[in-house]
């Protein structure tokens, strides 16, 4: 059983699309963070919610505490958001990140 | 302020071999977290360290593989006699107290051959 579960897994979608990737958790959390990956590249953190919504750039995360759901929305999508996005929660119990399988997006010109 | 660093950024090695792999923290940061991410996998938890301390090695192999984060020095993370199923990227994270707080380095990227 896995604690976070991301859909979609893979994405495709036009240069100016609006993407939405979408996390589900089943654990109480302390945060939660969005984490974006380049092919053979390192881990670059996003966002990191407890509650609400955060903005930056293009990129906008909500959280909904209660139903145990996320989601990350790319608005205006360009090639270079091409990557693997990956959700992450820390349980407020434990010492440990727990991460979603990572949804692959890439978007063609 | 430097970010989380890692070494090497690729590492080969035969099976049967050592293979060590370095994390030095952010500055002022004494809380180190190392993952795994295998081929075609998600991030797995290894261990987490504090200066001197193992604090959690619950996502740890228990044979082969050690951790250690030494007073002096960066973290490390040896793997002994590797295997090829070791073959996997290596990413490091720090934090300063807060562990929802965490910050990764580019990774170390194992091939065993």
């Amino acid at each position: 059983k896995n604690e976070v579960e991301q859909s979609p897994q893979n994405l495709t979608a036009q240069e100016g699309e609006f993407i939405t990737i979408n996390c589900s958790y089943s654990v109480g959390i302390s945060a939660l963070h969005w984490l974006q990956q380049h092919p053979g590249g390192g881990i670059v953190s996003l966002f990191m919610l407890s509650s609400g919504k955060k903005k930056h750039g293009r990129l906008i995360a909500t959280i909904n505490i209660q139903e145990k759901h996320s989601s990350l929305h790319i608005t205006a999508s360009h090639p270079r958001d091409s990557a693997v996005y990956i959700c992450a929660v820390f349980p407020n119990t434990g010492n440990q990140f727990y991460f979603g399988t990572g949804t692959s997006l890439t978007v063609i010109p | 302020n430097a970010g989380v660093m890692q070494n090497p950024r690729h590492l080969v090695r035969r099976r049967g071999q050592e293979a060590r792999l370095r994390c030095s923290p952010m500055k002022g940061h004494s809380h180190v977290y190392w993952y795994r991410q295998l081929p075609e996998e998600g991030l797995k938890f290894m261990v987490y360290l504090q200066k001197e301390n193992i604090i959690d090695e619950s996502g740890m192999p228990k044979e082969r593989f050690s951790a250690e984060f030494p007073k002096e020095g960066p973290s490390i993370l040896r793997i002994q006699q590797v295997v090829r199923g070791d073959s996997a990227a290596y990413f490091c994270a720090s934090s300063p107290q807060n562990a929802d707080t965490q910050y990764f380095g580019p990774g170390t990227r194992l091939t065993v051959l």
